[in-house]
């Protein structure tokens, strides 16, 4: 099994809400990751967890909350969020954060209204 | 300030033709480099790794090579055809602690 599976794939939530995104991989990768992407742009580093643990935060705003509740599955917490975060989130795993290829899912297409 | 960037950002070529894509980057001494492909609505896929003691890698059509005096990758798909049309993305680890930070992309059409 090579695939990151994330859900759902598309997701509108009003900005009063609360949501979550999840993702889940079964490589047995020791490191994770979400990005953002806004259209035309590249992917955007939003958190990275090593060996469960939190170990990037690119200054992210404290309404996306990351949990890592094993190796295997990746959560993004979302809340109070504007339309401006509408975006495609992505999850990414590799096999440790070190020297080697990131495996990407195919994103969750969020709609902020 | 640091800085990834694609030469272009499209690039259109006639099949059968070499696709050559450009990356540079300023003020980083990455221990390797990463190239992606990007379709529409997908997640990137990995395409290639070259580290910095590597001039050259191949895969089936596709080369890549790193200059880390100049501080520049090259991409290159040969014998191109329409089904190679996406976005290519190169990707860096700044940090190499997994800060994996992307350029800006190239979209590159293929045409019959």
């Amino acid at each position: 099994d090579t695939e990151v599976t994330q859900t759902p794939k598309h997701l509108v939530m009003g900005m009063t809400n609360k949501k979550s995104l999840k993702c889940e991989q079964h490589m047995g990768h020791r490191a994770m990751y979400w990005y953002k992407q806004k259209a035309k742009k590249p992917p955007e580093l939003m958190f990275v967890y090593s060996y469960e643990k939190l170990s990037i935060n690119e200054s992210v705003p404290s309404r996306f909350s990351p949990e890592c509740p094993n190796s295997s599955l990746l959560n993004l917490h979302l809340h109070a969020l504007q339309p401006e975060d509408s975006a495609l989130y992505l999850c990414a795993s590799s096999p440790n954060v070190r020297d080697t290829e990131a495996f990407f899912g195919q994103g969750t297409r969020l709609t902020v209204v | 300030s640091q800085k990834i960037e694609q030469n272009s950002e499209a690039l259109n070529i006639q099949e059968g033709k070499t696709a050559t894509l450009t990356c540079n980057y300023t003020n980083y001494s990455p221990a390797y480099l990463q190239w992606y492909r990007q379709d529409p609505g997908r997640g990137p896929v990995f395409l290639l790794l070259i580290r910095e003691n590597e001039k050259e890698k191949r895969k089936e059509r596709l080369k890549v090579t790193f200059d880390t005096t100049l501080k520049q990758s090259l991409f290159h798909i040969t014998a191109s055809q329409p089904a190679d049309s996406a976005t290519y993305l190169c990707a860096l680890d700044i940090t190499q602690g997994g800060k994996l930070i992307f350029g800006q992309g190239t979209e590159l059409s293929v045409k019959p």
